[in-house]
């Protein structure tokens, strides 16, 4: 089955604090695809970043960063020094069949 | 021109009115797809379209008719729907042949039925 699980539903921070959202994913392919999306209220799924099942390298991009460890089938995303316009719904999805899978959506509200 | 454009941004609509969403995207991408999202929820696939041919019809109500006229444009038809149906409908679309690329989403259509 492919599966993909977001086990937080809300977080909130204060402005300046890290936060890290966690995503677990589930299949039986050896190749495949993660994405983290962002949805801001305004509504577009913003794409973020796409890792591929043979690249376990982390990556960072600016306050953005990425730990893709398939050992855990894990893939998390972690916000530093978070900012309140980083409030939005944040998804992860796993690229199966040619259908996006995506989690429930973490809510990541950042207080001034 | 990196977007896909959705029309309308908001619209109600009754139980027997006939209406239409659109998508057009100019990024020459050959696969493009309607979501539904319900509130607090992720999204979830109602149909694929690939080179302007419907590939993946994900069990949606008949009520709901996809339309694509051409590689540019993906329409959605809309008819005799129930309040149950009101969401935000999100297009996107992607390279055919680099889909690993990531899909385009639109901003959607908040959809009410009234």
């Amino acid at each position: 089955a492919q599966k993909v699980t977001q086990a937080q539903t809300e977080i909130s921070v204060v402005e300046k604090e890290d936060v890290t959202l966690d995503c677990v994913y589930e299949t039986r392919d050896t190749t495949y695809y993660l994405f983290w999306y962002k949805q801001p209220p305004s509504g577009e799924l913003v794409f973020l970043i796409r890792r591929n099942s043979f690249d376990e390298q982390n990556e960072i991009s600016g306050r953005y960063s990425w730990n893709f460890q398939k050992s855990t089938s894990s893939f998390n995303f972690t916000i530093t020094a978070s900012q309140v316009v980083d409030s939005a719904v944040y998804f992860c999805a796993l690229l199966n069949t040619g259908k996006l899978i995506f989690g429930q959506g973490t809510t990541l509200q950042v207080k001034p | 021109d990196t977007e896909v454009t959705q029309t309308p941004k908001h619209l109600v609509m009754g139980m027997t009115n006939k209406k239409s969403l659109k998508c057009e995207q100019h990024m020459g991408h050959r696969a493009m797809y309607w979501y539904k999202q319900k509130a607090k929820k992720p999204p979830e696939l109602m149909f694929v379209y690939s080179y302007e041919k419907l590939s993946i019809n994900e069990s949606v109500p008949s009520r709901f008719s996809p339309e694509c006229p051409n590689s540019s444009l993906l329409n959605l038809h809309l008819h005799a729907l129930q309040p149950e149906d009101s969401a935000l409908y999100l297009c996107a679309s992607t390279d055919r042949g680099r889909r690993v690329d990531g899909y385009t989403f639109g901003s959607g259509t908040r959809l009410t039925v009234v």
